[in-house]
């Protein structure tokens, strides 16, 4: 009954390929979050989606598309995957301002 | 651009210390700041959040000092233990709900 899911949790892959990561919560919320954390652990926000409308689209690459085919679902697609990719990424979900949940990261290496 | 400064990068406390995490933050319109907490292989959890109407906030061993007119707040942990060792995050957002993180402080505590 994990509150948010994402799937999977290591991905290796080489460069140039196109992955995708899923994430889906059980909450209830309407509000969900891309989140990158480096090597140095730094976190980072990458996208917001409320009821499924785009709402905050921080400076990433357009190599980067997010979908959310519903409110319970975020999922991240990435073409043409780069060295610089390789980062842990979170997804992450709150409703009307409460705290964000995290989920337990996806571990993307790019070889 | 760093808008919200985490110090100490690292620190090391023995068993029943006090463990002091300091932050800055530059946006006046940040309204809610909270403290995550992250241990090896998981996603940052909320440990505990203030608002700037107060200038202090305890949860059991944990404390939220704020200085709104320094822009500064700190997290306390009292009594530390070896099982608080992780990584904290200071965070800061305003009521856009972007959630703006420190850079991290690895906390380790020896028995």
């Amino acid at each position: 009954d994990t509150a948010v899911s994402q799937t999977p949790k290591y991905l290796v892959t080489q460069m140039g390929n196109d992955k995708s990561i899923k994430c889906e919560q059980n909450l209830g919320h309407d509000t969900m979050y891309w989140y990158k954390q480096d090597s140095k652990k730094f976190l980072k926000i990458m996208f917001s989606y409320n009821n499924k409308e785009l709402i905050i689209n921080e400076t990433v690459p357009n190599r980067f598309s997010p979908k959310s085919p519903d409110k319970a679902h975020l999922n991240l697609h990435i073409n043409s995957l780069e060295l610089g990719d390789s980062a842990v990424y979170f997804c992450a979900s709150s409703h009307q301002g409460s705290p964000l949940h995290f989920g337990n990261g996806t571990r993307l290496t790019v070889t | 651009q760093q808008q919200v400064k985490q110090s100490p990068q690292s620190l090391i406390v023995q068993k029943g210390g006090i463990s002091i995490i300091n932050c800055a933050y530059e946006n006046t319109a940040f309204d809610y700041f909270p403290w995550y907490q992250q241990f090896p292989g998981k996603g940052p959890a909320l440990l505990i959040a203030i608002r700037p109407d107060v200038s202090e906030k305890k949860e059991g061993r944990f404390t939220i000092s704020f200085n709104k007119s320094a822009k500064q707040f700190s997290l306390h942990i009292m009594d530390s233990q070896p099982g608080d060792s992780a990584t904290y995050f200071c965070a800061a957002a305003s009521n856009t709900g972007k959630l703006i993180f420190g850079q991290g402080t690895t906390l380790q505590v020896k028995p």
